[in-house]
Formats: C-alpha cells, sequence, structure tokens
C-alpha cells in the first residue's frame, strides 16, 4: 500500500481472479476504516467499513481485513470483474480531537483484464 | 435522489482571481466537508462542518474560506487562486459527526489556475 511520489501501486489481475488490495494506516489511534472505490472522473463511492473491535467484516464480493498489531488493512475482492477496474482508497478516522474526519492513503490502481 | 451536488464541475481561473465553489446534499445530513485531490493522491481535508452553524480547518486550509449557509450547502471560496491549487475539489457530506459513518461524495469539481 505504500508509494513513492506520484507513482500508485498497481495491480493487474485476470477477469474472475481474486483480488488482494493493502493499506498501512499510520495512527494506532485510529478506531474506524473504509475502503473507497473511485472510478475515472467520479467521486469516490463506499464499498466497507470495519471498526477497531473487529478484525474482518464481509460484503457482497468483499472482505475487509483488520490487523491492529501491524496497522494493517486489506480488501478482497473475489470473482473480480471489469467493472471493479478503478482506484481503491482506504481511509482512516481518528478518536478523540479529530474524531470524524477522514484522512485517506494515497490508493492503489486495479486494473481488471477481461 | 442527487445525493451531493457539486457546481461547478469544470473551471479555469487567473491567477488571482476569486471564485466559489457550490456544494449541497439532499440526505438531510449533519455534517460536510471540501477536499482536495492532486494527481497520484489520496483526498486531503481542507474544511468541514460538523454541524450546521459550525466550521473548523482540515489538514490545508490556507488559501480557503468555507461558509456553512444552511443544512444543506456548503460553499469552499478561493480569495486569489493560485496556481498550487489546481486540482480537483470534492465535497463530502455524512449523516453524523463523530459517529463512524461513511461519506457520500459529490462528483468533483476540476479547477485549474493559469
Amino acid at each position: 500500500g505504500e508509494s513513492v511520489g506520484l507513482h500508485l501501486p498497481t495491480l493487474s489481475v485476470q477477469e474472475g481472479d481474486n483480488s488482494i488490495i493493502n493499506c498501512a494506516y499510520s495512527n494506532s489511534a485510529s478506531d474506524y476504516f473504509i475502503w473507497y472505490k473511485q472510478e475515472s472522473g467520479k467521486g469516490p463511492q463506499f464499498i466497507i467499513d470495519i471498526r477497531s473491535n473487529m478484525d474482518k467484516r464481509q460484503g457482497q464480493r468483499v472482505t475487509v481485513l483488520l490487523n491492529k498489531t501491524v496497522k494493517h488493512l486489506s480488501l478482497q475482492i473475489a470473482a473480480t470483474q471489469p467493472g471493479d477496474s478503478a482506484v481503491y482508497f482506504c481511509a482512516e478516522n481518528l478518536s478523540g480531537t479529530s474524531y470524524g474526519k477522514l484522512t485517506f492513503g494515497q490508493g492503489t490502481i486495479l486494473t481488471v483484464h477481461p | 435522489n442527487a445525493g451531493v451536488t457539486q457546481t461547478p464541475k469544470f473551471q479555469v481561473l487567473k491567477t488571482g482571481q476569486s471564485m466559489t465553489l457550490q456544494c449541497a446534499q439532499d440526505m438531510n445530513h449533519n455534517s460536510m466537508y471540501w477536499y482536495r485531490q492532486d494527481p497520484g493522491m489520496g483526498l486531503r481535508l481542507i474544511y468541514y462542518s460538523a454541524s450546521e452553524g459550525t466550521t473548523d480547518k482540515g489538514e490545508v486550509p490556507n488559501g480557503y474560506n468555507v461558509s456553512r449557509l444552511n443544512k444543506r450547502e456548503f460553499s469552499l471560496r478561493l480569495e486569489s487562486a493560485a496556481p498550487s491549487q489546481t486540482s480537483v475539489y470534492f465535497c463530502a457530506s455524512s449523516r453524523m459527526w463523530g459517529a463512524n459513518t461513511e461519506a457520500f461524495f459529490g462528483q468533483g469539481t476540476r479547477l485549474t489556475v493559469v
């Protein structure tokens, strides 16, 4: 999930494969995490969220895993489809004085080949 | 149901000009946000409004002002545009402040300052 300069991490998969997108978050005080999907020319779209008292949460074709020990978040997409091609962002919600404000990661480009 | 609506979608300004980006939401949300997104980067919070009548600075507030006109509308103003403010601007809203709820985003305003 790390990026250098303007170069986002990229993931290329074949249609039907499973995809795993990773994110390292920075603040151990974060207590809520969201994955967003952003298609070209559009605003981010909510995919799934997870609270810090959970390790795993499943949605339709998506699963989010949270490892608080190493401050790592992952998004698993089952049976990836061409329509899943987009930039995926993880976002964290800090507790305390910053409660309610999302801090976004730099994103991962997912490309699905038919 | 329109969700979050931003106007304009595109704008070109000359250095030193001023303009206001408009945002309106029809979901009866309490909290609203303005983010900017630069190429290859995640979203960075400019200002937010936890509830009607309040506004606070985010991560990158310099060069911007905001107005929470009513519960529905949250505008972002550039008093004297600079090339460094060339970016895509996203408005977002969420149901409650500090309640770990997802944010819904508008389609974005692509601003170029020459």
